[in-house]
């Protein structure tokens, strides 16, 4: 079974900080997505991640992919309070046992305080 | 980008009723559709996938005969969940995807509520 994990499940910052949301998974895959989702709503798609060493940056967030170690990073730089929303990792289970689908990590609830 | 348009985007019905979820790719065609449910504060769980022109694929533990899905289009994939009851109430999200690409897009999402 293809297992996506991802850590803090929580995390709770301070406005100016810097920190790193971590996505771990359990087969082999060059496809990673980050997600925001703000309650009650869909799925806001923020990086595509297509290959092993990938980078991709928008204003204070950068995600990295390391297929190797199977780890992909979101990393928040000088936090700001709209950033305080639910992000997903989510993997692209190519492989046709895995059903070609994605796979989502349960979700890091981030809450930036003033 | 792409656009997924789903609806209704909010439902609330009477246990036992059927309702209907629209979900359509407004400017692409999707060979594939996806339909997600979502727990409050839980991550998006597979529910079915759906190629145009053939039957859905469930996943474990999903009831074929209470979440019926048709993809008679390229176009429009719908989930109708059949004699629904309290514990059906959830976020419903779809996601469309064309052949030969991985992306998934998502739509709004709809909120039932049985009562």
């Amino acid at each position: 079974e293809l297992k996506v994990e991802q850590n803090p499940l929580f995390l709770s910052m301070q406005e100016g900080k810097n920190y790193t949301i971590y996505c771990n998974y359990s087969t082999t895959s060059d496809r990673l997505y980050w997600y925001r989702q703000d309650p009650g709503k869909s799925l806001e798609s923020l990086f595509v991640l297509l290959s092993n060493g990938a980078v991709k940056q928008e204003g204070r967030l950068m995600a990295s992919l390391d297929t190797k170690a199977r780890l992909s990073t979101l990393h928040i730089t000088a936090a700001v309070h709209d950033l305080s929303a639910t992000y997903f990792c989510a993997v692209d289970a190519r492989k046709l046992e895995y059903g070609n689908k994605l796979v989502f990590g349960a979700g890091t609830i981030l809450r930036v305080k003033s | 980008g792409a656009v997924v348009s789903q609806h209704p985007s909010r439902v609330i019905c009477k246990s036992g009723t059927s309702v209907k979820i629209e979900c359509r790719s407004l400017d692409f065609q999707a060979t594939t559709m996806f339909w997600y449910r979502q727990f409050p504060k839980q991550s998006l769980m597979l529910m079915a996938t759906s190629n145009e022109g053939s039957k859905a694929t469930y996943e474990q533990g999903v009831e074929k005969d209470k979440f019926l899905i048709n993809h008679a289009s390229l176009t429009l994939s719908t989930l109708t969940v059949t004699s629904a009851h309290p514990e059906d109430s959830s976020f419903y999200i779809c996601s469309a995807r064309v052949a030969g690409v991985s992306i998934q897009y998502f739509g709004a999402g709809t909120r039932l509520s049985v009562l």
